[in-house]
């Protein structure tokens, strides 16, 4: 069965990075792009953006180009999610989500969420 | 860029009630890039409809999604108390952003 799994909760200071893994199982890690979105507390959903495991390409929002890094390892099925210059907004929690095959750009399975606290 | 409006912001209903939530778009939307999630408190989203209308796999069929263009509806036809969560349109275009959520609407128990 497909199966995300993400990291597990970070706790960072003002002006940090953070990487958040995302690691899949049971479907061809290849074969699917991966979307990270991300959740304020109490707020809605935000896209970061997605990576093609396939070849590393990858497709920012705005807001995150120049600060988001989407990576991926095919040799683990693990992709990842870094982001730098961590302020007191960006606490979240960050998802990973795989674009289903046949699903028209709807995300058919999430990893669990990580949250990531930004705090002095 | 495509915003995506929700509402109502909160729908307070009964089991066994009716829900119809609605997703407008400021520019009309592909069809076939229009989904609906369900998300409960602490869990990730849940893909409900894609495509618009088509339900995701395990989706029960008191779900449905309809609309085109720049106006989209979830229906929900007799709400069981598993339903009493909020819930996110989504388009995903070929413009920048590519991928845009609407703010949500939660369905609560009356």
């Amino acid at each position: 069965q497909v199966q995300l799994v993400q990291s597990g909760a970070e706790v960072k200071k003002p002006g940090a990075s953070v990487k958040v893994s995302c690691k899949a199982s049971g479907y061809t890690f290849t074969g699917y792009y991966m979307h990270w979105v991300r959740q304020a507390p109490g707020q809605g959903l935000e896209w970061m953006g997605w990576i093609n495991p396939n070849n590393g390409g990858t497709n920012y929002a705005q807001k995150f180009q120049g600060w988001a890094t989407m990576t991926r390892d095919t040799s683990i099925s693990t992709a990842y999610m870094e982001l730098s210059r961590l302020r007191s907004d960006d606490t979240a929690v960050y998802y990973c989500g795989r674009e289903g095959g046949s699903t028209q750009g709807g995300l058919d399975y999430w990893g669990q969420g990580t949250l990531v606290t930004v705090s002095s | 860029e495509i915003v995506l409006t929700q509402s109502p912001g909160t729908l307070s209903l009964s089991p066994g009630e009716r829900a119809t939530l609605s997703c407008r778009a400021s520019q009309s939307v592909s069809s076939s890039y229009l989904a609906w999630y369900q998300q409960k408190p602490g869990q990730a989203p849940r893909l409900l409809i894609y495509g618009a209308s088509s339900r995701a796999t395990g989706i029960p069929d008191r779900f449905s999604g309809s609309g085109s263009g720049t106006d989209f509806t979830l229906t929900i036809s007799r709400l069981e108390p598993e339903d009493f969560a909020v819930y996110y349109c989504q388009q995903y275009g070929s413009s920048p952003p590519l991928f845009t959520f609407g703010p949500g609407t939660k369905v609560d128990i009356k």
